[in-house]
């Protein structure tokens, strides 16, 4: 079965503190991983998409990274705007062939002033 | 980049009642959408996957009948609540996916459904 699990749960930092979130997964043939970002009372914001193994994205204090059984999501001198629950997802397959996302728990993540 | 909007943000009914949500792809064209469900502080749990122009593809233990999605056209899905009960009470999120977007999907803002 495929599955997707995030940790740690929540974390809290002070800002400019660097820190690395994990994303661990186990899927029949990966299809895509993805990052997300989700303020509450907000849909996720798209943040990353990786493919294989050794890739490597970044976008301002983020850089995501991926190998065979995990992604780290590694955010470098945060500041309290980056505070949000981040979720994983990979791509699998669903009903009747139907490719869909499978989510991890996310995590909460607090950056103090 | 991708936009996508819901319609409406929020919405307060009486049991029994139904409900449509909307789902619009703004800057391009969704060859699939998807409506998910999220609990408080919990993940985003898949309900059904549409094609444009072809009948929706539910997940296991989500009732057809209840949850009446069509997707139209390639910009327009929409989610209809049919007698909607408090325990329907929840957060309705769409995606769509788009060829040129590859396998991502970009997600709408939201729905708050409260069933009193």
């Amino acid at each position: 079965e495929d599955q997707v699990t995030q940790s740690p749960e929540a974390l809290r930092l002070q800002e400019g503190e660097s820190s690395s979130l994990n994303c661990s997964y186990t899927v029949s043939g990966l299809r895509g991983l993805f990052w997300y970002r989700q303020d509450p009372g907000k849909g996720p914001e798209f943040l990353f998409t990786l493919y294989s193994a050794g890739e490597e994205k970044e976008k301002e204090r983020l850089k995501a990274t991926l190998t065979k059984k995990e992604s780290f999501l590694h955010i470098t001198a945060p500041k309290p705007e980056d505070s949000a629950t981040y979720l994983c997802a990979v791509q699998a397959r669903g009903v009747q062939g139907a490719q869909k996302l499978v989510f991890g728990q996310g995590t909460r993540l607090t950056i103090n002033p | 980049g991708a936009v996508v909007s819901q319609h409406p943000s929020r919405v307060i009914c009486k049991s029994g009642t139904s409900v449509k949500i909307e789902c619009r792809s703004l800057d391009f064209q969704a060859t699939t959408m998807f409506w998910y469900r999220q609990f408080p502080k919990k993940s985003l749990m898949l309900m059904a996957t549409s094609n444009e122009g072809s009948k929706a593809t539910y997940e296991q233990g989500v009732e057809k009948d209840k949850f009446l999605i069509n997707h139209a056209s390639l910009t327009l899905s929409t989610l209809t609540v049919t007698s909607a009960h408090p325990e329907d009470s929840s957060f309705y999120i769409c995606s769509a996916r788009g060829e040129m977007w590859g396998t991502t999907q970009y997600f709408g803002p939201g729905t708050r459904l409260t069933v009193l």
